[in-house]
């Protein structure tokens, strides 16, 4: 069965900093990976996906996420750090073999101070 | 274009009774999940549609649940009774075959009282 982990249930950085926000995979093969932003009172947005080719994928907004496969991670990165971008963030993972179905981690809420 | 829309946005309802949501997907997607959130805890997938087709409904929670997608176009989820642990937000979502890419809706807020 495939999972996803966010260990962190709330981020906090400082307006202007570099935030990370982690995810740990398991899936049989190679996976899909994806990031979904999900703002107050609206449905989850997507962010930006690894499917193949370069480790480091770049998205909305400024995200970016790299993918590393021994570690089997892909944590959700930005320089420097928005008080916009204060939301509830998912990452999801897909199996090639099905990649229909779609694991969610249980969410990471950042919150960016001013 | 316009987005995965989901109706009901909120529904509160007491235990025993019947709910029934709502979504339409973008225009010409195929695929169609139902998903649902509990509080604090991961988003799970219920099942997924391909046009009318059930192609996986290995997550809806028993049988008190029942999905449909009549015509390929627009599906409903009815929960019939609702107990007090459906409550949740569930999401709709829609995809192109072709694309990696799942649309979610706003979500419907369920309370079961």
């Amino acid at each position: 069965a495939q999972s996803v982990a966010q260990p962190e249930d709330q981020v906090n950085v400082a307006e202007g900093n570099p935030l990370t926000v982690k995810c740990t995979y398991s899936v049989s093969g190679n996976p899909y990976l994806f990031w979904y932003v999900q703002y107050p009172n609206r449905g989850l947005q997507f962010l930006l996906k690894y499917i193949t080719g370069d480790n480091l994928v770049k998205g909305s907004y400024g995200f970016e996420a790299e993918f590393n496969k021994s570690q089997t991670s892909f944590h959700l990165k930005k320089p420097s750090a928005l008080v916009s971008d204060s939301a509830l963030y998912f990452c999801a993972v897909s199996s090639r073999e099905g990649y229909q179905k779609v694991t969610f981690g249980t969410g990471t809420k950042l919150q960016v101070i001013p | 274009e316009a987005g995965v829309t989901q109706f009901p946005s909120h529904s509160v309802i007491e235990k025993g009774q019947t709910v029934t949501l709502r979504c339409d997907p973008i225009s010409g997607h195929d695929n169609l999940y139902w998903y649902r959130r509990v509080m604090g805890k991961e988003i799970k997938f219920l099942l997924h549609f391909v046009k009318e087709s059930k192609q996986d409904e290995s997550g809806m929670p028993n049988n008190r649940f029942l999905a449909e997608r009549t015509g390929g176009t627009y599906s409903t989820l009815k929960v019939q009774p609702a107990e007090l642990e459906d409550s949740g937000v569930y999401f709709c979502a829609s995809r192109l075959s072709v694309s990696y890419e799942q649309y979610f809706g706003p979500g419907t807020r369920l309370t079961v009282t």
